[in-house]
């Protein structure tokens, strides 16, 4: 079976860091590409970052270039999102999420950690 | 940036009728369209990709249709289990996209 896990979310206060991991297996991680997605309280879904198969290429949304650093370690079939200078507004459920290439739609979601930035 | 809007942004229909959501993106963005269902306290679920191909586990009342830049997913026949959230996304260009929801609601 297919699955991701996602652990490392937590409160922080605004300025601080916080590194999210998300554990696969049931498939080739090392021929996957990986995304984070975010979802804000009461709102929508929010693109956050991707990474290639081999971790070579990495993409990130405007919001939170030069902060975030998402990362992978294909010898244990876990990706990562290393968050930097958290705001008020990166508060948000974070999910880990798989496609066959870096641009596809995510056939598999992991069930999200929990990320909450507040003083 | 493509924006993609989705309406209506809040759809009330009753058990066994026909929902039609609809997505219009702001510029072409192929057939690399997907549409989620999630229902509350859960993750997204991929319902259709390829703008019309519907994901393992939906029923073929789930249609996908649309190319270029207007998209619609037309769920026939509404069971109980199918009241939720939809998002449609685009991965043809980045950053990579979402619509902002349209909840089907019973009516």
């Amino acid at each position: 079976e297919v699955q991701l896990l996602e652990s490392g979310g937590g409160l922080v206060q605004p300025g601080g860091s916080l590194r999210l991991s998300c554990g696969a297996s049931g498939f080739t991680f090392s021929r996957t590409a990986m995304t984070w997605v975010r979802q804000a309280p009461g709102k929508g879904l929010d693109w956050v970052s991707t990474i290639s198969s081999t971790g070579g290429t990495t993409y990130y949304a405007d919001s939170v270039k030069g902060r975030f650093t998402i990362s992978r370690d294909n010898s244990k079939n876990t990706l990562y999102l290393q968050m930097n200078s958290l705001r008020v507004e990166d508060t948000a459920v974070y999910y880990c999420a798989k496609g066959q290439g870096s641009l596809d739609a995510f056939d598999v979601w992991g069930q999200g950690t929990v990320v909450t930035i507040s003083s | 940036e493509i924006v993609m809007t989705q309406s209506p942004a809040t759809l009330s229909v009753s058990a066994g009728e026909r929902a039609t959501l609809s997505c219009r993106a702001s510029q072409s963005v192929d057939s690399d369209l997907a549409w989620y269902q999630q229902k509350p306290g859960q993750a997204p679920r991929l319902l259709i990709y390829g703008a019309s191909t519907r994901a393992a586990g939906f029923p073929a009342r789930f249609t996908g249709s649309g190319s270029g830049t207007e998209f619609t997913l037309t769920i026939n026949s509404l069971q109980s289990e199918d009241f939720a959230v939809y998002y449609c996304h685009q991965y043809s260009n980045w950053p990579q996209t979402f619509g902002q929801g349209t909840k089907v609601e019973i009516k």
